[in-house]
């Protein structure tokens, strides 16, 4: 139980165009969904927390107009990378939560991404 | 959150135990101490966490002092699958908050 997959695992786009990723919790509603993005050879970092229904809310430092992201189901919450530039190649990773609270958080595999 | 303190790296052999320390110094009375782990290009993998008491499950135990200032994960008898970066992260829910801050981790090698 409590898998959680990302979609696509890998993606190579042009600078200046737009990227979607998705994060599915596929056995379990995931009430609260959290976005990291992590550099080669560095830790992983929160970019954003999305709770189903409302606005995300973004760590410091963070543009919430470039990293658009949507949680409009208790299953799916997309990152859209918007005008992507080469600084903005990371590993994306998302991670579900059953609740806001007291709750364990369930990782996915990630998205590679590549701005050429 | 409170910082921990990892050692960079650590080296294992294969069918031993693997021992990785964390310093949590400034803990308060209501975090919980987790550990997850980092396989190369992989999600984070949740291990074991504990608040008090010693934790122990399929993968791992979990020690903690008695005065909750540093913990250690061991794995009791590594195998090369184990090879990963492991994260030890204190963590609060207080406030509602859900949040997980990662340091920089051990990367643990194990080796033949």
């Amino acid at each position: 139980g409590a898998v959680v997959s990302q979609h696509p695992s890998w993606v190579i786009c042009k600078s200046g165009t737009s990227v979607k990723i998705e994060c599915r919790s596929l056995d379990f509603q995931a009430t609260t969904m959290f976005w990291y993005r992590q550099f080669p050879k560095q830790s992983l970092m929160l970019m954003a927390t999305s709770n189903e229904g409302s606005k995300a809310t973004y760590e410091q430092g963070v543009e919430k107009d470039k990293f658009l992201i949507n949680h409009a189901s208790l299953t799916l919450s997309t990152l859209t990378v918007t005008s992507a530039h080469p600084e903005d190649s990371s590993f994306y990773i998302c991670s579900a939560s059953i609740g806001r609270g007291a709750y364990e958080q369930y990782f996915g595999p990630g998205t590679r991404l590549t701005v050429t | 959150d409170a910082k921990t303190t990892q050692p960079p790296s650590m080296d294992c052999a294969e069918g031993r135990a693997a021992n990785l320390p964390c310093n949590h110094s400034t803990i308060s009375g209501n975090e919980y101490v987790y550990w997850y782990r980092q396989i190369h290009s992989q999600g984070p993998q949740y291990i074991i966490h504990g608040l008090k008491n010693n934790e122990t499950n399929e993968m791992a135990s979990l020690i903690i002092t008695e005065d909750r200032k540093s913990s250690t994960l061991i794995l009791p008898h590594a195998t090369l699958r184990d090879t990963a970066v492991y994260y030890c992260i204190v963590r609060s829910f207080t406030g509602g908050g859900n949040k997980l801050t990662f340091g920089t981790g051990t990367q643990l090698k194990v080796e033949l």
